[in-house]
């Protein structure tokens, strides 16, 4: 079973800060199979980032996701006040389907 | 618009059964693999199921296997998640959400049904 390893678990930045949210797998993946998810209280989760790197419809430019292997990151170019929420990272494999990281919270600074 | 509804959550008490129901509209749900996902109060992402377009490829967390049976009704529009013999630990907000139809993610999600397990 992949383990997905989410740091740090809460970031403090201030708007128009760049956020650098990591995302460590147990064992190397492809990327293809790497998402990243934004929610925010009270919500549903929201699919930001698919492939590792590709923007979901609609998602601001801001928004970017690299990596491969065993490393990924999600990055927030300018944050927006609407951009502190927690972000997951996750993972399709096989047993289980679908695995989530634990969440990095990105607050208010 | 593309919409994913669920219902059926509620109080039940321990080793009693539940089901959820998720109702789709807006786009060609009989196209599209679903999943069901949970979050516990205060806690992060689980997935619980998974059902391809035909039904004919179903998945479970090792949660939930053999308590848990995931169906859909193409004709209804509707995905369903039968839950029994339900334990505290069920307790949890309950996602529906779409499979990326051509990738892997999920791209559409349901607002959540609230289940409590509680004596």
């Amino acid at each position: 079973e992949i383990v997905l390893t989410q740091s740090p678990g809460t970031l403090s930045l201030s708007p128009g800060e760049r956020a650098t949210l990591s995302c460590r797998a147990s064992q190397s993946v492809s990327s293809s199979y790497l998402a990243w998810y934004q929610q925010k209280p009270g919500q549903a989760p929201r699919l930001l980032i698919y492939g590792a790197s590709s923007r979901a419809t609609g998602i601001p430019d801001r928004f970017s996701g690299s990596g491969s292997g065993t490393d990924f990151t999600l990055t927030i170019s300018r944050l927006e006040p609407e951009d502190f929420a927690v972000y997951y990272c996750q993972h399709y494999g096989s047993s289980p389907l679908y695995t989530f990281g634990r969440g990095t919270k990105l607050e208010i600074k | 618009e593309v919409q994913l509804v669920e219902s059926g959550g509620g109080l039940v008490q321990p080793g009693g059964s539940l089901r959820l129901s998720c109702a789709a509209s807006g786009f060609t749900f009989s196209r599209d693999s679903m999943n069901w996902v949970r979050q516990a109060p205060g806690k992060g992402l689980e997935w619980v199921s998974y059902i391809s377009s035909s039904s004919n490829i179903i998945y479970y967390a090792d949660s939930v296997k053999g308590r848990f049976t995931i169906s859909r009704d193409n004709v209804k529009n509707s995905l369903y998640l039968q839950m029994n013999s339900l334990r505290d630990e069920d307790t949890a907000v309950y996602y529906c959400a779409r499979d990326k139809y051509g990738d892997y993610g999920m791209d559409v999600w349901g607002q959540g049904t609230t289940v409590t397990v509680s004596s």
